[in-house]
C-alpha cells in the first residue's frame, strides 16, 4: 500500500501557463513533505518542501500547497518553462519525524512536459 | 563543489555474477543513502548510514544484497549472486544531519542483469 500517491503519471502544459502537480497521502501524522525533480539520466534534485504547520510555501516560480484535511499537497509552477520538463516526485519522511528527512518514501512520480 | 559521485554509470553482467556499485558522498555529509528505482516499485530506500554506521537496512531486498561504508568518503552496494530481477537504476544520496536537510543524489548506476 502506497503511503504517497501521485495519480497522474504525466501532465502536458503550454509554456507560460500554470503546471499543477498533485500528491495524496494516507497518514495524517506526516509532518513534512518534499518535492524532488528528476531529469533523464540524472539523480533527483530537491526542489521545495513544506512543514505541516504551514499551508503554503513559495520559492520563486514554485509554490507548494498543503491541504491537511484532504491529505493532499500540490506543486504549482508559474509560469511553466520548457526547462521544467522533468519527472516530479513527492516524498515524505516517517510520521512525526520533525523534519529529519532520513527515511523518505517517494511517490511514483509525474512526468511534466512543457511545450514551447 | 563536487556532487555525489557514483560508478559505474552503466553495468551489464550475466546472472550469477557479483556486482559492486560504488559511491562517493559529498564531503562533510553525515548521512549516506542507497536507493533502487524500478518501473514497478518506483524509488525505494534500501539502506542508510550515519557516520559510516548502518542505521536502517529494512529496505534491503534479500541477503544477496550487502552495503558497506568503510570510511566517510566511500560506500559500496554489492549484489552476490545477481539475478535478472535486480535490473534497475541504483542511486546513492548523501545529506547533512539535522532538521530539513535535503538529500543530494548521484546520477545513478543503470544495472542490467542478463
Amino acid at each position: 500500500d502506497q503511503q504517497v500517491k501521485q495519480n497522474s503519471p504525466s501532465l502536458s502544459v503550454q509554456e507560460g501557463r500554470i503546471s499543477i502537480l498533485n500528491c495524496d497521502y494516507t497518514n495524517s501524522m506526516f509532518d513534512y513533505f518534499l518535492w524532488y525533480k528528476k531529469y533523464p539520466a540524472e539523480g533527483p534534485t530537491f526542489l521545495i518542501s513544506i512543514s505541516s504547520i504551514k499551508d503554503k510555501n513559495e520559492d520563486g516560480r514554485f509554490t507548494v500547497f498543503l491541504n491537511k484535511s484532504a491529505k493532499h499537497l500540490s506543486l504549482h509552477i508559474v509560469p511553466s518553462q520548457p526547462g521544467d520538463s522533468a519527472v516530479y516526485f513527492c516524498a515524505v519522511p516517517p510520521p512525526n519525524s520533525g523534519g529529519s528527512n532520513y527515511k523518505l518514501t517517494f511517490g511514483k512520480g509525474t512526468l511534466l512536459t512543457v511545450n514551447p | 563543489d563536487a556532487g555525489v559521485i557514483q560508478s559505474p554509470r552503466h553495468e551489464v553482467t550475466e546472472m550469477g555474477q557479483e556486482v559492486t556499485l560504488r559511491c562517493k558522498p559529498i564531503s562533510g555529509h553525515d548521512y549516506l543513502f542507497w536507493y533502487r528505482q524500478t518501473m514497478m516499485r518506483g524509488l525505494e530506500l534500501l539502506i542508510y548510514f550515519n557516520n559510516n554506521v548502518p542505521i536502517d537496512d529494512s529496505g534491503m531486498p534479500e541477503d544477496r544484497f550487502s552495503a558497506k561504508m568503510p570510511n566517510a568518503s566511500f560506500s559500496t552496494l554489492k549484489i552476490q549472486p545477481s539475478e535478472p530481477r535486480d535490473s534497475a537504476v541504483y542511486f546513492c544520496a548523501s545529506s547533512y544531519a539535522g532538521v530539513n536537510q535535503p538529500q543530494h543524489f548521484g546520477d545513478g548506476t543503470r544495472l542490467s542483469i542478463l
